[in-house]
């Protein structure tokens, strides 16, 4: 079973519109953490945000915004007023306190037409 | 500030030839990781390390692959025969304290590995 699954592959949105992705995680542990990184085309991973389990408290970063919800086991992530630059794919991931590794889901593609 | 730094950006290799992908983690990091992403696929564990020894690994980690910190800085991933599917990008991480509460995974640009 997929720990952290996003099920949007692809979107394509305009210039200045919003978007949200989604992912939906699932696990056991009580304590676990929950990341955004983005990839952009030339590959690396940058690191968004990382929430635990213990904060369900939104977060609003400039135009990104965070939405954990433990009763859904989401944490999805709101771009506002997208920008070109905000074009690569996204990955959301888990990592459990009792393990060590990460967890990514299969990351969402975001294109933004200008 | 400190980052996990890797080399080569990009490697090709024929089939069947052994690689070193090499990583530099940050400096007081103690627990090390390697990852791989196939090709428009998702980012995938492959070992964890901590002193100096393989804590965790996933069954992609077969016999083939091998970790080690040869000296104080370096930590390798080695290849030993490489096959058409090993063709991704490797990632390195590495992280001061083995809790995800107390600081970040940090990760390297990646090293595109070519077989061919």
């Amino acid at each position: 079973a997929q720990k952290v699954t996003q099920a949007q592959t692809e979107i394509s949105v305009v210039e200045k519109e919003d978007v949200t992705l989604d992912c939906v995680y699932e696990t056991r542990d009580t304590t676990y953490y929950l990341f955004w990184y983005k990839q952009p085309p030339s590959g690396e991973l940058v690191f968004l945000i990382r929430r635990n389990s213990f904060d369900e408290q939104n977060e609003i970063s400039g135009r990104y915004s965070w939405n954990f919800q433990k009763s859904t086991s989401s944490f999805n992530f709101t771009i506002t007023a997208s920008q070109v630059v905000d074009s690569a794919v996204y990955f959301c991931a888990l990592s459990e306190d009792t393990g060590n590794q990460f967890y990514f889901g299969t990351g969402t593609s975001l294109t933004v037409i200008p | 500030e400190p980052e996990v730094t890797q080399t080569p950006s990009h490697q090709v290799t024929q089939m069947g030839q052994e690689v070193i992908l090499r990583c530099v983690p940050i400096s007081n990091h103690l627990y090390f990781y390697w990852y791989r992403q196939i090709l428009g696929q998702k980012v995938e564990f492959l070992v964890s390390f901590y002193n100096n020894e393989i804590s965790e690994k996933s069954e992609i980690f077969d016999d083939q692959f091998s970790v080690e910190r040869p000296d104080g800085s370096n930590f390798t991933l080695k290849i030993r025969s490489t096959k058409l599917e090993d063709s991704a990008m490797y990632f390195c991480a590495s992280r001061r304290e083995r809790s995800p509460a107390s600081n970040e995974q940090f990760f390297g640009p990646g090293t595109r590995l070519t077989v061919l």
